[in-house]
């Protein structure tokens, strides 16, 4: 298991198309987080998966953002009918509920997935 | 409203040198605090953890302090390296699952 890994590294599109991101987290990992990151700016959260049951959903992820977990593991971020204030690292992290206090849940992040909307 | 704030928002140090990282939030409930480095163009990777209880922990020449009344943190790096060079990020966790981000201290190591 080499950590978190987000596919593809770099998209680039044009404004009106769709993207789609892919996550696959820690394999004993049973949450997952997406991110989205400005430059200059922390993350910020989109959505929360426990499983494959998605928990919660900022305001952030207007009616053009989806994110699916199907079976638990990997993840998938899809963007519809991009628009240049898109254009952001979106990033995973993925974490183990279980075990002792501050140890359980460690975020672990992917590289993330840089996206320009032309 | 849940808030992480950092000071400063850059530094720029020379190689050896010491510096401290200051990080105020204003969180409810608060569960731990963390501090995270990221290198241009990388997700963020742990590096300390501090719980209500602990006011100092240490990772190599990175030490976190946490005042839980004050709702402070800082970090400190010693005798700075090149590599120390990214972006550093005070998190605190809220409840079980939330994490509030601060937007960072870009610090700038030079030789």
């Amino acid at each position: 298991d080499t950590g978190v890994s987000q596919n593809p590294r770099h998209k680039i599109t044009k404004r009106g198309q769709n993207v789609t991101f892919r996550c696959d987290p820690i394999s004993e990992h049973n949450r997952l987080y997406w991110y989205r990151q400005t430059l200059g700016q922390g993350p910020e959260f989109l959505t929360y998966f426990q499983n494959e049951a998605q928990l919660e959903k900022s305001r952030l992820l207007s009616d053009r953002f989806s994110a699916e977990r199907p079976k638990g593991s990997f993840s998938t971020l899809e963007i519809q009918r991009t628009e240049q204030g898109d254009s952001a690292m979106y990033l995973c992290a993925s974490s183990n509920s279980r075990g002792w206090g501050s140890g359980a849940n460690v975020l672990t992040f992917g590289a993330g997935s840089r996206l320009t909307v032309l | 409203k849940n808030q992480v704030e950092q000071s400063p928002q850059s530094l720029i140090i020379l190689e050896g040198k010491n510096c401290t990282l200051q990080c105020n939030y204003t969180v409810s409930p608060f569960s731990n605090l963390r501090w995270y480095k990221q290198d241009t163009g990388r997700g963020p990777v742990s590096l300390t953890i501090m719980t209500f209880s602990e006011n100092t922990k240490s990772n190599g020449r990175y030490t976190a302090t946490l005042d839980a009344d004050t709702k402070q943190s800082s970090l400190h790096i010693t005798a700075s390296q090149l590599s120390d060079s990214a972006s550093y990020i005070c998190v605190v966790v809220s409840g079980t699952y939330k994490y509030i981000f601060g937007t960072g201290t870009r610090l700038k190591v030079l030789a």
